[in-house]
């Protein structure tokens, strides 16, 4: 398995709500990343994973939190979004920090 | 600082070369990546360039670094239909952990 799944592929959510975004791969990487792409932009970092640990977040708002279950997952969980957090959500993983980087191809996220 | 840059447009006809430049700022990069996104998908790996080395060839791809000046460039021989997409450059740059600073992406357009 050489790939990079994410779940679900779009996801329409209102302000109130609380959602979650899937990540996984089977390629026993152990660095994992979440970026978010406006649209006409280039994708930007928002977390690090590190054999399971949290190496960095860019300075993102509280309402999006993080966690990697296992090695294989990494999850994104929303709550309280707002409109212009309305993106597609990429998350890629590398062998090790420091090694090339593979995505998936990104949930399209809107908030209403 | 981190800065990343490519010209936004390219238009080649179909079987000529096209060249994607790219200009990054942070000398202490080690590694230095090609992405291709397509619509609506996520960010695919096209090569990577160490950034002791001048040249890298991948068949159609051909990858020249120039550190000195801080210039990288893609080079697409025969460029096909299927090469339309947006093309970023991403510097990597090791903070805690491995960050990619992307470039504002070349969106590349195939004439008949």
């Amino acid at each position: 398995d050489t790939e990079v799944t994410q779940t679900p592929k779009h996801l329409v959510m209102g302000m109130t709500n609380k959602k979650s975004l899937k990540c996984e791969q089977h390629m026993g990487h152990r660095a994992m990343y979440w970026y978010k792409q406006k649209a006409k932009k280039p994708p930007e970092l928002m977390f690090v994973y590190s054999y399971e640990k949290l190496s960095i977040n860019e300075s993102v708002p509280s309402r999006f939190s993080p966690e990697c279950p296992n090695s294989s997952l990494l999850n994104l969980h929303l709550h309280a979004l707002q409109p212009e957090d309305s993106a597609l959500y990429l998350c890629a993983s590398s062998q090790s920090d420091g090694n090339e980087q593979f995505f998936g191809p990104g949930t399209r996220l809107t908030v209403l | 600082g981190e800065d990343v840059e490519q010209s936004l447009f390219l238009s080649v006809r179909e079987g000529d070369s096209s060249v994607i430049n790219c200009t990054y700022t942070d000398s202490s990069s080690t590694y230095l990546y090609w992405y291709k996104q397509e619509p609506g998908a996520g960010l695919q790996l096209l090569t990577y360039i160490f950034s002791n080395m001048d040249m890298k060839q991948d068949q159609r791809l051909t990858v020249l670094l120039n550190k000195k000046d801080k210039h990288l460039s893609l080079r697409i021989a025969d460029t096909q239909t299927g090469d339309s997409a947006i093309y970023f450059c991403a510097e990597s740059i090791i903070q805690g952990a491995q960050k990619l600073v992307f470039g504002q992406g070349t969106r590349l357009t195939i004439n008949p």
